[in-house]
């Protein structure tokens, strides 16, 4: 069974451009998540997708969005990037449904110049 | 404020012997509980879980123990082997029905298992 796949792994911009990563969830899974992970902050949630429906958000501006397709794939983008966005952005997908766990990809790694 | 805590960094243990990860929670609706192991390089893996309803979940050498009432978990490694080496974090979710499917995760633990 086909794990979660993000694309690209690595990818370096620079401050002001915006940046559009991709995720393909496990074949059934309808929920997929979004994490930043540096450093000093850890895992951060960024967001969570059910069925092409943004269903939780967490605390991080507005240049931060994403979308999920009717195939349960998922797009983030960042717009406007500053160097603090420098940071491995994981996708993660479940079930969706209660107490189901996420699994996720391998990360994509975003290094802002 | 950190809702999840792993307050210890780095853990070294003996190659056989039990490695025991510690993980404290301060947010009361948090009602589901996992483990995650991470290489370098490599995205979490998923471990284990334990649902608020239980109080101990074993599956082969791993096995996750909640205390409720301390608001605490841990994961007990038994026996440890070298290729356990890696960042284990904790994380917690709220209720589902709630609308709330996101994942809080600690800082991790470092853990080293000596040969």
């Amino acid at each position: 069974k086909a794990g979660v796949t993000q694309t690209p792994r690595y990818l370096i911009k620079t401050r002001g451009q915006q940046v559009t990563l991709s995720c393909s969830p496990i074949s059934g899974h309808r929920s997929v998540s979004w994490y930043q992970q540096t450093p000093g902050q850890g895992l951060q949630f960024l967001f969570e997708y059910f069925s092409e429906t943004q269903r939780n958000k967490g605390n991080f501006p507005g240049r931060f969005s994403g979308r999920q397709f009717s195939n349960s794939r998922s797009e983030m983008n960042v717009s406007t990037l500053e160097l603090g966005d420098s940071a491995l952005y994981l996708c993660a997908s479940s079930l969706g449904t209660e107490h189901q766990p996420q699994h996720f990809g391998d990360g994509t790694r975003l290094s802002i110049l | 404020d950190q809702q999840v805590k792993q307050n210890s960094p780095s853990l070294s243990v003996q190659e056989g012997r039990i490695s025991i990860l510690n993980c404290d929670y301060t947010n009361s609706m948090f009602d589901y509980f996992l483990w995650y192991k991470k290489y370098p390089a490599e995205g979490p893996t998923f471990l284990i879980s334990i649902s608020s309803i239980k109080d101990k979940n074993e599956d082969g050498r791993f096995t996750v123990f909640l205390n409720k009432s301390a608001k605490h978990l841990s994961l007990h490694i038994v026996p440890s082997q070298p290729g356990d080496s890696a960042v284990y974090f904790c994380a917690a979710s709220g209720n589902p029905g709630a609308g709330s499917y996101q994942l809080t995760f600690g800082k991790g633990t470092k853990l080293s298992v000596i040969p």
